[in-house]
């Protein structure tokens, strides 16, 4: 049962645009979510977090946005650099140090 | 400094063999966590560890699957006899998480498994 969905598997945006991801949420006990980018053959790594307080979260050119009422959250990335071609993959938690996962958006930054 | 350190970072065998997967999470953390990536099922928790102790192992696919963590940097995932459905990469991640349940986790590049 997939609590957290990515329903777009890819993204291809020219170099300089913003990069749009969005990420859906089943469980209403969720209240932290991060987004995590992966490169091949690495790990993933902790890219920006919000707190189900907030509907906001800002780093650089990353942000996160969430909408609890639709249980959906998006992944802003303005502007887009090659450097940013990745999988992002979207994760949830409920206060039990346990993350669960999205599918994966994979993302391909033209020149 | 040195992050989440797994190996082997590929791995493969026959099927019935026995599979021994190691991860040295970071210095300082309390939590670690096994994950395997697969086309069908993404990234799913296996098993987590609190200072050393197993907290959840409802992830674990099978008996033939198990975890042990017998001091504070180090940790095994085995699998006992395995078969070729396990293929997939397996993720080692930890965290500290001091007195809050958020945080980040930070995670080992990841063991490639194929059983034939």
């Amino acid at each position: 049962d997939q609590q957290v969905k990515q329903n777009s598997p890819s993204l291809s945006v020219q170099e300089g645009r913003i990069s749009i991801l969005n990420c859906d949420y089943t469980n209403s006990m969720f209240d932290y979510f991060l987004w995590y980018k992966k490169y091949p053959a690495e790990g993933p790594t902790f890219l920006i977090s919000i707190s189900s307080i907030k509907d906001k979260n800002e780093d650089g050119r990353f942000t996160v946005f969430l909408n609890k009422s639709a249980k959906h959250l998006s992944l802003h990335i303005v502007p887009s650099q090659p450097g940013d071609s990745a999988v992002y993959f979207c994760a949830a938690s409920s206060n039990d140090y346990k993350l669960s996962f999205g599918a994966g958006t994979t993302v391909t930054v033209r020149a | 400094d040195a992050g989440v350190i797994q190996s082997p970072r590929h791995e493969v065998t026959e099927m019935g063999q026995e599979v021994t997967l190691r991860c040295k999470p970071i210095s300082g953390h309390d939590y670690l966590f096994w994950y395997r990536q697969t086309m069908m099922r993404g990234l799913e928790l296996l098993i987590y560890f609190n200072n050393n102790v197993p907290i959840d192992d409802s992830g674990m696919p099978e008996d033939r699957f198990s975890a042990k963590m017998p001091n504070a940097s180090f940790s095994t995932l085995k699998i006992q006899p395995s078969e070729p459905r396990d293929s997939a990469v397996y993720f080692c991640a930890s965290s500290f998480f001091g007195g809050s349940s958020y945080n980040e986790q930070f995670f080992g590049p990841g063991t490639r498994l194929t059983v034939l």
